[in-house]
This record gives structure tokens, C-alpha cells and sequence, in this order.
């Protein structure tokens, strides 16, 4: 079955470092990628997604590449701020399919 | 994109009670999903419910603990039966937007239960 591995949390980081969260999948056909973000307090929301290979999400300075060859999604940022600080997930899924959701990986921000 | 309501938002109950949850859109959706997230935990698939047919439940959920209505393209509701204190999660209920070919989903703002 389709499953998602993220890299374990919680990832810290200083304002304005380079942020990489690793993402990779198994999955069986060509499903969409995704990352979530979820605030504290708050709900979930789409980050970015990509639909096919070689596709590139980008939303609010993040970006990930949906690479076929190394079944990999990652999630990156070149500047990260305090506010960027929540729970990103990675999903596989779309198209009508449900998503497989990682286990999330907790990001800390510090000023 | 749809907007999408729950009620309750959160609710304490006691063990061996029933929680019927309601979940609200803002536009005709043929395909819903409702999940469940565990506390410190990520999201878990409980069911798929397609207005017109029987909902569709993953392995380790069961008709009989999680009923699912979905009487038309706006509306559905999760019942938790016989809660007991593992049932403790946030439960979410998300749909596919049909106009970009399924590709994204939307959330709602989820419920978050507590049993006792």
C-alpha cells in the first residue's frame, strides 16, 4: 500500500537559516504530492503541491520537487522565520484518492 | 476552494457515550473524507463517504463504531459509538475539489473530542 516517511521532528532552527525536511514515498500509480502545514491552534492547511514528476510546488518562499527516480518530495526554504514555526506534513494522494499522510515533522523557529 | 464547518468543535464526553459530528460545505462535493488524528499523532484515514453510496472504511475502522451519513452533497456526519478514552483525537473531515481534477483536498477545522 501507498505510505509516507518524513524525517523525524522536532527540527530547530535560528531566523533565517536554510530549511530542508526530507519526504519520501511508496506508492502504487503516479499519485499527487502535497505538504501541509498546520499552526498551533489552528487547522490544516495546503502548503504546496506537485502533480506530476519533475513538477515544482512553491508558496510562501517553500519549495519541493517531485522526484520519480528517488521517490522523494522535500520540502525546503531558504529563509526561515519565527512565524514559519508548525507541523509540516507530507501526503501522497488526489486525484480521487485519499491521502497518506507522514508523521509530521514539528519545525521550531527561533529568533 | 471550499469552506468547511464542523460542529462540534470540541467536546468532553464519558466513556460508553455517543458524539455525532457535522460536517458543513459550502458548495456540492461528490467525494468526502473523514480522519482522525490521534494526539502528537498524524492523520489517519477512517473513511471515505461519496454521496450515493455505502461509505468505504479503512482497516482497523469498522460501520459499527464510526457510522457515516451522507444524506447529500453538502452534509455529512461521523458518529464515534461507544467512546471509550482512546477515541480522544481531533476528527477531521476533508473533500476534493473537483475542479483541478480532484487534486487538492480541504480540510475542516476538525473536532476535537475528549472521552473520560
Amino acid at each position: 500500500g501507498d505510505s509516507v516517511t518524513q524525517m523525524e521532528g522536532p527540527v530547530t532552527l535560528s531566523e533565517e537559516a536554510f530549511l530542508t525536511i526530507n519526504c519520501t514515498y511508496t506508492a502504487t500509480g503516479y499519485p499527487s504530492l502535497f505538504w501541509y502545514v498546520q499552526y498551533p491552534g489552528e487547522g490544516l492547511q495546503l502548503l504546496l503541491k506537485a502533480t506530476k514528476a519533475d513538477d515544482k510546488g512553491s508558496n510562501k518562499g517553500f519549495e519541493a520537487t517531485y522526484r520519480k527516480e528517488t521517490t522523494s518530495f522535500h520540502l525546503e526554504k531558504g529563509s526561515v522565520q519565527v512565524s514559519d514555526s508548525a507541523v509540516y506534513f507530507c501526503a501522497l494522494g488526489g486525484g480521487r484518492r485519499a491521502l497518506t499522510f507522514g508523521s509530521g515533522t514539528r519545525l521550531q523557529v527561533q529568533p | 476552494s471550499a469552506v468547511i464547518s464542523q460542529k462540534p468543535s470540541r467536546d468532553i464526553c464519558q466513556r460508553g457515550t455517543s458524539l455525532t459530528i457535522q460536517c458543513q460545505v459550502d458548495s456540492q462535493v461528490t467525494m468526502m473524507f473523514w480522519y482522525r488524528q490521534q494526539p502528537g499523532q498524524s492523520l489517519t484515514l477512517i473513511a471515505t463517504a461519496n454521496q450515493g453510496s455505502e461509505a468505504t472504511y479503512e482497516s482497523g475502522f469498522v460501520i459499527d463504531k464510526f457510522p457515516i451519513s451522507r444524506p447529500n452533497l453538502t452534509f455529512s456526519t461521523l458518529t464515534v459509538s461507544n467512546m471509550s478514552p482512546e477515541d480522544s483525537s481531533i476528527y477531521l473531515c476533508s473533500v476534493a475539489d473537483p475542479g483541478d481534477a480532484y487534486n487538492e483536498q480541504f480540510f475542516g477545522p476538525g473536532t476535537r473530542l475528549t472521552v473520560l
